[in-house]
């Protein structure tokens, strides 16, 4: 079965410090992975998407991932957070014998400390 | 500017009554979706709708229904709403499949009584 983990519940990071936020897969065929934000009261945004080549993603407001086919992991990083970066992460991942659906992991919340 | 709006944005009901979220989006996207989001369980999906006249079960449909009579609405409709339809909903749409970026609108909060 196609599934997404988010292992941890909350991560927190002292600000100035990197942040790396864990995203784990099963799925069969060729991997789509991505990754939303949720800000208080708002809904979801794309941050960034691995759907083939460089294994390391540039994403919005500095997020970079980092696409690991033996470990199938797409692990969320920032070299230096912001207090502005406290949110729920999401990862997803394409169901593989489906084109038309994504999978959503549970969420990380993200808290980084003044 | 380009965006999904939904509304309500918060509704308090009670058991049974009939009620519609409507969503639309001004962006021509194709791709339109609906998910719910529960405190530990993430996002799950409840219907899909691949373009106008086509629509098609998530996860989670039971209780719920939807139609796509138009490119850029997709409302939801709650025929007899119970206590565990109480939810924070989310509306989204893309381009095309859901590969494409998905563009989320504001949320809607529901309480079911």
């Amino acid at each position: 079965a196609q599934s997404v983990a988010q292992p941890e519940d909350q991560v927190n990071v002292a600000e100035g410090n990197p942040l790396t936020v864990k995203c784990t897969y099963s799925v069969s065929g060729n991997p789509y992975l991505f990754w939303y934000v949720q800000y208080p009261n708002r809904g979801l945004q794309f941050l960034l998407k691995y759907i083939t080549g460089d294994n390391l993603v540039k994403g919005s407001y500095g997020f970079e991932a980092e696409f690991n086919k033996s470990q199938t992991s797409f692990h969320l990083k920032k070299p230096s957070a912001l207090v502005s970066d406290s949110a729920l992460y999401f990862c997803a991942v394409r169901d593989g014998n489906r084109d038309d659906k994504i999978i959503f992991g549970k969420g990380t919340r993200l808290h980084i400390l003044p | 500017e380009a965006q999904v709006t939904q509304n309500p944005r918060y509704l308090i009901t009670v058991t049974g009554k009939k009620l519609t979220v409507t969503c639309s989006q001004n962006m021509n996207h194709e791709y339109m979706s609906w998910y719910r989001q529960d405190p530990g369980l993430g996002l799950r999906q409840i219907y899909y709708s691949m373009n106008v006249e086509v629509t098609d079960k998530g996860d989670v449909p039971e209780g719920y229904k939807v139609s796509r009579k138009e490119k850029r609405n997709f409302p939801l409709i709650l025929e007899s709403p119970s206590p565990n339809q109480t939810s924070l909903y989310f509306c989204a749409s893309s381009r095309g499949q859901p590969l494409d970026t998905q563009y989320f609108g504001p949320g809607t909060r529901l309480t079911v009584l």
